[in-house]
């Protein structure tokens, strides 16, 4: 039972160009969500969160937008740059567990120079 | 200070082998998730657990599996009698809150592979 999803599970982008990763839940008890970027090799590293009061958090060049109605989420990376490949996964929390994060399968984005 | 720190970063067992997995969280982090992820899919949570307390193994295999934080010491994933698809990477996070808000830190993860 896939409660986070990511549909893409590729893009690429040109360089300095927008990068938009998308993702959809399913569950309307999640109230925070968060992006996570994962190299090879490496564990998944915190990018940015938001919680389920704000339909936008901004931090440099990367900003998260929050549909709760469409129960959709957005990264928007701009410009984008050679170093942001990597695989992006959307997480949410909140269904009431309190501890648990549910990961979504994870976009892979290519940022082409 | 160091990151979340696990070991070893790669695991080879044979079928029918234990396995045992650690993780050492970040200084000041007194929860640790564990999370696996198979080949092609995202992550998975297995359990959650804070200093020498299981708080939520709802991810966790019914056989098999454990897991431990004790009061010294690294946190401990334990498979029992490994099987093919149990070759995943493990994930293992820590954080100074519980649940959310808070981000989780993870670390490098632990490549098992079960011949």
């Amino acid at each position: 039972d896939q409660q986070v999803k990511q549909n893409s599970p590729s893009l690429s982008v040109q360089e300095g160009r927008i990068s938009i990763l998308n993702c959809d839940y399913t569950n309307s008890m999640f109230d925070y969500f968060l992006w996570y970027k994962k190299y090879p090799a490496e564990g998944p590293t915190f990018l940015i969160s938001i919680s389920s009061i704000k339909d936008k958090n901004e931090d440099g060049r990367f900003t998260v937008f929050l549909n709760k109605s469409a129960k959709h989420l957005s990264l928007h990376i701009v410009p984008s740059q050679p170093g942001d490949s990597a695989v992006y996964f959307c997480a949410a929390s909140g269904d009431g567990t309190g501890n648990q994060f549910y990961f979504g399968t994870g976009t892979s984005l290519t940022v082409i120079p | 200070n160091a990151g979340v720190m696990q070991n070893p970063r790669h695991l080879v067992r044979r079928r029918g082998q234990e396995a045992r997995l650690r993780c050492s969280p970040m200084k000041g982090h007194s929860h640790v998730y564990w999370y696996r992820q198979l080949p092609e899919e995202g992550l998975k949570f297995m359990v959650y657990l804070q200093k020498e307390n299981i708080i939520d193994e709802s991810g966790m295999p019914k056989e098999r599996f454990s897991a431990e934080f004790p009061k010294e010491g690294p946190s401990i994933l334990r498979i029992q009698q490994v099987v093919r698809g149990d070759s995943a990477a493990y994930f293992c996070a820590s954080s100074r809150l519980a649940g959310g808000p808070g981000e989780q830190y993870f670390g490098p993860g632990t490549r098992l592979t079960v011949t």
